[in-house]
């Protein structure tokens, strides 16, 4: 097992731009979540998946933001027209749950930080 | 709505002292607990979970967090740090069992001071 990966790990664009970020989750995991993490704070919830059916998103997640999961397996974030403020360290993370009401441990990928000139 | 709170952002800590990292939550429900580590240019990792039963938990490397529902707290204490515990720790909860999300606190970064 690879862990959870992720694609680019650095990412600078210049306002205005779309930018694309993809995560590879463990094998057969049907949880898959995005955060989003800023200077000096905790990670913060964005969007998750239940196999290829994004179930919940964030206020945080403005219309430039679109998450996608096809097929179950890998999934993509975008942010179009990238702002200063959407800098930040991009996280993914997935897990296996088997049934509602319990968990399972989410494992984190390494983030791709972007930076937005 | 539910928020971890960890109220120190820098532990500095002599090698071989004793630590504690303090985590408070705010929940009116039944919550599921977790330390996360993130060690320099690295991902973040689980360090130990609470979600039922013995109110103790225990990592591999010396740590420890003991649940406390009267304070609604989750400390992380380790008896005997070493240089290799400098990293990033981050408090996290779970109390909406529909989406499992994780709601973080802002981290505390321990220092080792040789």
């Amino acid at each position: 097992d690879t862990g959870v990966s992720q694609d680019p790990r650095h990412k600078i664009t210049k306002r205005g731009q779309n930018v694309t970020f993809r995560c590879d989750p463990i094998s057969e995991h049907n949880r898959l979540y995005w955060y989003r993490q800023t200077l000096g704070q905790g990670p913060e919830f964005l969007t998750y998946f239940q196999n290829e059916a994004q179930l919940e998103k964030s206020r945080l997640l403005s219309d430039r933001f679109s998450a996608e999961r096809p097929k179950g397996s890998f999934s993509t974030l975008e942010i179009q027209r990238t702002e200063q403020g959407d800098s930040a360290m991009y996280l993914c993370a997935s897990s296996n749950l088997q049934q509602r009401g319990g968990t399972d441990t989410q494992y984190f990928g390494p983030g791709t930080r972007l930076t937005v000139l | 709505a539910q928020s971890v709170t960890q109220l120190d952002s820098q532990v500095p800590v002599f090698e071989e002292a004793p630590v504690e990292l303090r985590c408070n939550y705010s929940s009116s429900v039944s919550v599921y607990l977790f330390w996360y580590v993130q060690y320099p240019n690295q991902g973040l990792q689980l360090l130990l979970k609470y979600l039922s039963g013995s109110t103790l938990v225990k990592s591999i490397n010396g740590f420890e967090a003991e649940f406390n529902k009267s304070q609604t707290s989750f400390h992380l204490r380790k008896p005997s740090v070493h240089i290799s515990d400098t990293a990033e720790y981050f408090c996290a909860a779970i109390t909406n069992f529909g989406n499992e999300k994780l709601t973080f606190g802002t981290g505390t970064r321990l220092t080792i001071i040789p």
